[in-house]
């Protein structure tokens, strides 16, 4: 079965640093997302996108993040400068359509320290 | 406001068993629920979705129920096996939906 794939599993950085957060998702899908999930917290939604642009974000998703799909196959998640809270386990998501269910990947366990 | 949560944080059951974790929402504009699957180390895995104009929906050995008028959901699962332990989450979205609204979470511990 084809699934959503994100590397690194673990990422660990210091606070005011930059990540990029890679994910490959499923190769028909047209529409890819990114959650989080803080520990011992819910899972929340941060962004959206479709056909290149970002189609809905959380109030989460702040000047700090941004997203990009650089080639036929990669969806990044990039955060500029990391705060302390940003650390959670990020999940990448894609789906057929809008209203078809979410394929999410393994997670990459972010540690800012 | 938005929110979807669950009742019951932990479910210990018997193999064999039935096991049904319940779900609350409150955004009567909701018309698509999920319910997901996370094990230990993984991502949520889909396991059986509901539109609103359904009250039922069956899968292998899970069952979604969908009571609109208290705004509840629940999920069904028949001969409860211990690949059954996980965390459940239940999810609301609306037609269209860019963004899923996830429950807190329930645990369901399965003993040989």
């Amino acid at each position: 079965e084809p699934e959503v794939t994100q590397t690194p599993s673990h990422q660990v950085t210091q606070m005011g640093q930059e990540v990029i957060l890679r994910c490959v998702p499923i190769s028909n899908h047209l529409y890819f997302y990114w959650y989080r999930q803080i520990l011992g917290q819910k899972v929340e939604f941060l962004v959206s996108f479709y056909n290149n642009e970002i189609s809905e974000k959380s109030e989460i998703f702040d000047d700090q993040f941004s997203v990009e799909r650089p080639d036929g196959s990669n969806f990044t998640l990039k955060i500029r400068s990391t705060k302390l809270e940003d650390s959670a386990m990020y999940f990448c998501a894609s789906s057929q359509g809008p209203d078809e269910k979410l394929f999410f990947g393994s997670g990459t366990q972010l540690s800012v320290l | 406001g938005e929110s979807v949560g669950l009742h019951l944080p932990t479910l210990s059951v018997q193999e064999g068993d039935n096991s049904i974790i319940n779900c609350a929402y409150s955004n009567s504009a909701s018309d698509y629920f999920i319910w997901y699957k996370q094990e230990s180390g993984k991502g949520p895995q889909f396991i059986i979705d509901i539109r609103s104009n359904m009250d039922k929906r069956q899968g292998q050995r899970v069952t979604v129920l969908l009571n609109k008028t208290v705004k509840h959901l629940s999920l069904q699962i028949a001969a409860t096996q211990p690949g059954d332990s996980a965390v459940y989450f239940c999810a609301e979205a609306h037609t269209g939906f860019q963004k899923l609204v996830f429950g807190t979470g329930t645990r369901l511990l399965v003993s040989p």
